[in-house]
């Protein structure tokens, strides 16, 4: 079965331009999350998706960042007018989801974006 | 503020032996705790979690302790392999919660 994937696997962009990230989760997985990883750092979480809806976006950075699921599949984060202090590795991770038990522990990780802000 | 944090960033263990991998928290709170390993140009992958109310946990070749009174959680791997080589990061989490925090990271590496 296929895991989570990524595209780009790489993005370089110049100071100002927008740019779009795509995440594809594993099939039936209704959980779905972004986090940044900048050099050397842990992850941090940016927004959580279940289903289409995102009931935490307050890891976003800022209202440059944007983010949108449809048919509780393919995701995409927006960043409007980069910066150079958006350079980092954009992962997304999906999982199973439920209130339950450890259900949220095991996230299955995309190889992520790695963005350059020129 | 609530953190999870590791004691040491970086590892250096000789094929064979077993390594020890080490996080501190602070959050009393954490329902879970959870280790990802992340090797170079990929995404962290699950490894092992172990719940609040245990002091143990065993996987193949790896256990996890959980010690409350101090706050610490290991990851203990029997035999290190080279393929073993990456970067281990602990996670909590609270139960009726999807979000995990992560550390910092502790980066192994393998000695052949």
């Amino acid at each position: 079965g296929a895991g989570v994937s990524q595209s780009p696997s790489n993005k370089v962009t110049e100071k100002g331009k927008d740019v779009e990230l795509r995440c594809d989760p594993i099939s039936g997985h209704t959980a779905l999350y972004w986090y940044r990883q900048s050099l050397g750092q842990g992850l941090e979480f940016l927004i959580y998706f279940q289903g289409n809806s995102a009931p935490d976006k307050s890891g976003l950075p800022s209202d440059r960042f944007s983010a949108e699921r449809t048919g509780g599949s393919v995701s995409t984060l927006t960043i409007q007018r980069t910066q150079q202090e958006d350079s980092a590795v954009y992962l997304c991770a999906s999982s199973l989801g439920g209130t339950s038990g450890g259900a949220y522990n095991e996230q299955f990780f995309g190889p992520g974006t790695r963005l350059t802000v020129l | 503020g609530e953190s999870v944090g590791l004691h040491l960033p970086t590892l250096s263990v000789q094929e064979g032996d077993n390594s020890i991998i080490n996080c501190a928290y602070s959050n009393s709170a954490s329902d879970y705790f959870i280790w990802y390993k992340q090797e170079s140009g990929k995404g962290p992958q699950f490894i092992i979690d172990i719940r609040s109310n245990m002091d143990k946990r065993q996987g193949q070749r790896v256990t996890v302790l959980l010690n409350k009174t101090v706050k610490h959680l290991s990851l203990q791997i029997a035999a290190t392999q080279p393929g073993d080589s990456a970067v281990y990061f602990c996670a909590e989490r609270r139960a009726n919660d999807y979000k995990l925090s992560f550390g910092a990271g502790t980066t192994v590496t393998v000695r052949a």
